[in-house]
């Protein structure tokens, strides 16, 4: 596709749910991030990945939250047992190599845990 | 840690005018790079302009320009000849060191009246 891709647009889930969030960068990229926007905040970071590697997972806010991304293409973010606080946006971005290439930005997934 | 503060929740501008929105940021870093997104209500993060640490000259990208003053690690943007499609949130951003990912401020809301 021309852009990055997530999908589900709109998730609402019960507490305690299990939910998967999907990520389709663009063809190619070599990085690809998740960040947490909580409402009226700026994003933050969760975790990186290059290629299938996952090499920064710092941002994670607990062990509830799990991403991977097998084939070094398409990325899910998944977080088990959800909880309020867990309501936010969830945005991914792709990148190509190197720290001066740009970062596209998907649309987001709007998590609401009820 | 590096912090990036936008201390102006808020900033108005008439149709044609120009604004200028702040940005400071806090860093032990000497390379880095600094960013403006744009993030209308679709969500779509948007990147505006991207200035690099080691380069002396404001960057500048058609009605958007970047007030960069290193030592005081500040990082303005100012958008000339505002228009009504100019309207989102802007939010600053910075990367640096040896780390990919994108560290974000708060956010401004911009509205552009007509």
């Amino acid at each position: 596709g021309a852009g990055v891709s997530q999908s589900p647009r709109y998730k609402v889930a019960k507490r305690g749910q299990d939910v998967a969030l999907r990520c389709d960068p663009i063809s190619g990229h070599v990085s690809l991030f998740w960040y947490q926007q909580a409402l009226g905040q700026g994003p933050e970071f969760l975790t990186y990945f290059q290629n299938e590697a996952q090499l920064d997972k710092s941002g994670l806010p607990s062990d509830r939250f799990f991403a991977e991304r097998p084939e070094g293409s398409v990325s899910t973010l998944k977080i088990q047992r959800t909880q309020q606080e867990d309501s936010a946006v969830y945005l991914c971005a792709s990148s190509g190599q190197g720290r001066d290439t740009e970062a596209f930005f998907g649309q987001g997934t709007r998590l609401t845990v009820v | 840690a590096q912090t990036v503060t936008q201390s102006q929740p808020e900033m108005s501008v008439q149709e044609a005018e120009t604004v200028t929105l702040s940005c400071t940021y806090d860093t032990s870093e000497s390379d880095y790079y600094l960013f403006w997104y744009k993030q209308p209500p679709s969500r779509q993060m948007i990147l505006v302009i991207r200035q690099e640490a080691y380069k002396q000259q404001n960057a500048t990208e058609n009605r958007f320009s970047v007030n960069f003053q290193k030592a005081a690690k500040s990082f303005s943007l100012k958008i000339s000849d505002s228009q009504l499609g100019d309207a989102a949130m802007y939010f600053c951003a910075y990367s640096g060191g040896s780390n990919y990912k994108l560290t974000f401020g708060k956010g401004t809301l911009l509205t552009v009246n007509p």
